[in-house]
């Protein structure tokens, strides 16, 4: 069965501090695995989409990596701001774009 | 600006009442898509549509309708037959079906039941 798990469920970090939310996914076959921002109560926003040959996109301060042997990505967030408390979520292509599998979201807080 | 206009973004429905969620969507865009989102699941797809006149089932259909009339638009009636329609629901477009062609959401519809 095609899935993608996230973790944590949810964060809670300081204002100015990195972290790091994990992706594991089984799904067959992988077209790519995409990141996306999702702010409460809108529509999630792109940030990276990543295909099976790329192992590292930046976009600011966000930074997605791909471990395709391992089936495994992580998104890396640098220097956090209080505009990064969202909702994040991987989603991962099984062939087309009427076949993503949709993770459940890792939400994130930042405090000051 | 381009981009896709979801209408009302909140929505009341009665027991036994249909009701219609707007879509609209100026980027030119050939492939339409209506997701599901509930707490703590992933967003599950509904109807997507590739072209016009077009439309095919999602995971979740039932209870739901589409029409594709027009290029920029594609409207969800949520039908009595949906048992628990309470639920934020997402609109999406992309340049074509194609993985490769990234998704541009609304800004969502928050429907509950009454």
């Amino acid at each position: 069965k095609n899935q993608v798990e996230q973790s944590p469920q949810s964060l809670i970090i300081l204002e100015g501090k990195n972290c790091t939310l994990q992706c594991n996914y089984t799904v067959s076959p992988f077209s790519n695995l995409r990141w996306y921002k999702q702010d409460t109560g809108r529509g999630p926003v792109s940030l990276t989409i990543m295909t099976f040959s790329e192992n590292t996109k930046s976009n600011g301060r966000y930074t997605a990596t791909l471990d395709a042997d391992t089936k495994q990505s992580s998104l890396h967030i640098t220097a956090s701001q209080l505009s990064d408390s969202a909702s994040y979520i991987c989603v991962v292509s099984a062939g087309s774009n009427y076949q993503l599998i949709w993770g459940a979201g890792t939400k994130l807080i930042i405090k000051p | 600006d381009g981009g896709i206009t979801q209408s009302p973004k909140y929505l009341f429905r009665k027991e036994g009442q249909n009701v219609t969620l707007s879509c609209e969507q100026n980027l030119n865009h050939d492939a339409m898509y209506w997701y599901r989102q509930d707490p703590g699941q992933g967003l599950r797809l509904i109807y997507y549509s590739q072209i016009v006149n077009d439309f095919q089932k999602g995971d979740i259909a039932e209870g739901y309708s589409v029409s594709r009339e027009k290029k920029e638009s594609f409207p969800l009636t949520v039908t009595s037959a949906q048992k628990n329609p309470t639920a934020f629901y997402l609109c999406a477009s992309s340049a074509g079906t194609d993985s490769n062609y990234g998704y541009t959401f609304g800004s969502g519809t928050r429907l509950t039941v009454v």
